[in-house]
């Protein structure tokens, strides 16, 4: 089915490892993002991309890198994952016209201890 | 204050309930979209709009841009629509700007 894939829907890591959250999308959407979800707060923007590479610092992109090398993977790195990490990730894909809606992945779920 | 609100942050209601959601927004706008998540789950897109009102089955969402709002309303509500509705904005980047969400109890 088309869409936006996520994984892996659920990660435990400790203080200062790193990891790739990982998210794929076969709908040719030029936009992809990354945003972070956390109680009693809006969704976040981390990073986002416009086409295959280029990418760009979003609202809260500290700690994290991401690459674009096909229009189809958007892999977002966590360097040295941090408590303040802790979080639910979410993908979301669209074309890059006004008038496209969003595609969002399923969500991981991370805790760092 | 942030530039997407929400209101009310919580909502419980009784079965076949007629329920209304707010978003008031402070920006600039070339799109409003309602959002669904239900506990534990992925995001939804439910509408995109940038005039007007849409219907889609039970659920109706209306914008005024002069007056910066939209509506998000469910008809004859069902247990099934308890989730987190969120309203997200998008200005004239892709970038969304979310609302904090209204958690929707909807009691059999």
């Amino acid at each position: 089915n088309a869409g936006v894939t996520q994984t892996p829907k659920f990660q435990v890591l400790k203080t200062g490892q790193s990891m790739t959250l990982q998210c794929a999308q076969d709908m040719n959407h030029e936009y992809m993002s990354w945003y972070r979800q956390d109680p009693g707060m809006g969704l976040r923007l981390i990073h986002y991309s416009v086409g295959a590479g280029i990418t760009d610092q979003g609202e809260v992109p500290n700690g994290y890198n991401v690459s674009r090398s096909t229009t189809e993977d958007f892999p977002l790195r966590l360097l040295s994952a941090a408590p303040s990490q802790t979080s639910v990730y979410f993908c979301a894909s669209s074309f890059t016209g006004t008038g496209s809606g969003y595609t969002f992945g399923s969500g991981t779920r991370l805790t760092v201890v | 204050k942030n530039e997407v609100e929400q209101s009310p942050q919580n909502l419980t209601a009784q079965e076949g309930e007629f329920i209304t959601i707010n978003c008031s927004y402070s920006v600039g706008i070339s799109a409003l979209h309602w959002l669904q998540q239900h506990p534990g789950g992925g995001i939804v897109s439910l509408f995109m709009l940038s005039s007007g009102k849409k219907k889609h089955g039970r659920l109706i969402a209306t914008i005024n841009i002069q007056e910066k709002h939209s509506s998000l309303h469910i008809t004859a509500s069902h247990p099934r629509d308890s989730a987190v509705y969120i309203c997200a904005v998008r200005p004239s980047t892709n970038k969304l700007i979310f609302g904090t969400g209204t958690l929707l109890a909807v009691q059999p």
